[in-house]
């Protein structure tokens, strides 16, 4: 199985401020790779899938990249509507994984 | 607008057995893969299971032989047949569309809203 960690756990920043997020994977999974946002007592969001390709309707503000094993979802200048949990997931291998999550919370 | 909308969630005991199912609608629901990944309290996502277009099954280590997977295209409504529950299985369980994002199944762009399965004596 493989396994995704996501790094770092929290991130605490104030809105206009960009987010840096990471994802990595313990073997390749080419860029079969999706991030998903969380908020509380929410079903999660399709934000980004094959590492770098925005979902229907998503902002320009989020971005991925990344390939192989290491991974990052970028969101520039922090809307409030953004904090939340972020979850990547990869779709190279059976089992479908997803990583811890990373929350992304106000300062 | 595309919508999934999960239904027969509750409290069950230990051993016991309950059925989920996932209304579709507005969108061809014949023609894509589904899924349904859960999400215990204060934790993660966890994927359980996928059935594809033609109804082929996948399940997570953890459910296989327990749960299973169907669909009823003809009312545009997925299942999910939990037998032999555990403490463990609590959870919020989403269904989720599959993108099929080139063919591949694992990209979920839809999701419902979720319903809570509590497994306690």
């Amino acid at each position: 199985e493989i396994v995704l960690t996501q790094s770092p756990a929290t991130l605490s920043l104030s809105p206009g401020e960009r987010a840096t997020l990471s994802c990595r994977a313990t073997q390749s999974v080419g860029n079969y790779l999706a991030w998903y946002q969380q908020k509380v007592g929410q079903a999660p969001r399709l934000l980004i899938y094959d590492a770098s390709n925005r979902a229907t309707g998503i902002p320009a503000r989020f971005s991925g990249s990344g390939s192989g094993t290491d991974f990052t979802l970028t969101i520039n200048s922090l809307e409030p509507e953004d904090f939340a949990v972020y979850y990547c997931q990869q779709r190279s291998h059976w089992p479908l994984t997803f990583g811890g999550g990373s929350k992304v919370e106000m300062k | 607008e595309v919508q999934l909308v999960e239904s027969g969630g509750g409290l069950v005991q230990p051993g016991g057995s309950l059925r989920l199912s996932c209304a579709a609608s507005e969108f061809t629901f014949s023609s894509y893969d589904m899924n349904w990944v859960r999400q215990a309290p204060g934790k993660g996502l966890e994927w359980v299971s996928s059935i594809t277009s033609g109804g082929i099954t996948y399940y997570a280590d953890s459910v296989k032989g327990r749960f299973t997977t169907s669909r009823d295209n003809s009312d545009n409504t997925l299942y999910l047949q939990m037998n032999s529950l555990r403490g463990e299985d609590t959870a919020v369980y989403f269904c989720a569309k599959d993108g099929g994002v080139r063919g591949i199944l694992g990209t979920l762009d839809i999701w419902g809203q979720g319903t809570m399965v509590t497994v306690s004596s």
